[in-house]
């Protein structure tokens, strides 16, 4: 069964550096999505992403933050400059159609230092 | 904005059924989806409610009461490996995201 991936699976950083988290959704998927969750936290709505297109983002989602699909194939969250609260577990996730389930990813757990 | 919430934490016996209850109050609404999330490991999709009514998919139930802004989650034949967090979550009107509520931490005894 087709799953999502991303990596890597655990980032260290230190305060001010840039990160990129990767995913590679699903294939048939058109719809994807980032999400994150602060340790013992729910999940939290980042940004939609549809046609090479951001359709929603929430507040957290700064000028901080970019999203990419540089290649058809993966698609990237990059945070510029990582602060302290960055520290989470972040998930990538797809859908085929948009209001369909998403699929989500076994995600990356950023600790920010 | 969009505000939902859910009992934290709900212990049962294996064997027995459970219901998991979930309120919300939003600013546009298309439906209201369950993911089940284990410990460290991504959110699961398990079931999802448009329209007013029972969604049954196996041991699992969805039930969405839009006039009341309501729904739940029932379990039934509960099995240990059901012991998990499980969130409810709204879908918008444009359907390009997902609003979660706190999460119901169930355990299952034996």
């Amino acid at each position: 069964e087709p799953e999502v991936t991303q990596t890597p699976s655990h980032q260290v950083t230190q305060m001010g550096q840039e990160v990129i988290l990767r995913c590679v959704p699903i294939s048939n998927h058109l719809y994807f999505y980032w999400y994150r969750q602060i340790l013992g936290q729910k999940v939290e709505f980042l940004v939609s992403f549809y046609n090479n297109e951001i359709s929603e983002k929430s507040e957290i989602f700064d000028d901080q933050f970019s999203v990419e699909r540089p290649d058809g194939s993966n698609f990237t969250l990059k945070i510029r400059s990582t602060k302290l609260e960055d520290s989470a577990m972040y998930f990538c996730a797809g859908g085929q159609a948009t209001r369909d389930e998403q699929f989500f990813g076994p995600g990356t757990r950023l600790t920010v230092l | 904005g969009q505000s939902l919430e859910q009992p934290s934490e709900v212990t049962a016996v294996e064997g027995a059924i459970v219901q998991m209850n979930c309120t919300y109050q939003t600013s546009g609404f298309y439906g209201l989806s369950w993911y089940q999330q284990h410990d460290g490991g991504a959110p699961t999709f398990l079931s999802y409610n448009a329209l007013d009514g029972l969604e049954e998919t196996g041991r699992f139930s969805s039930f969405l009461s839009r006039s009341d802004s309501y729904g739940y989650l029932l379990l039934q034949e509960l099995q240990m490996k059901d012991s998990a967090s499980y969130f409810c979550a709204v879908t918008n009107n444009a359907g390009n995201m997902l609003t979660f509520g706190g999460g119901t931490r169930l355990m299952v005894k034996p």
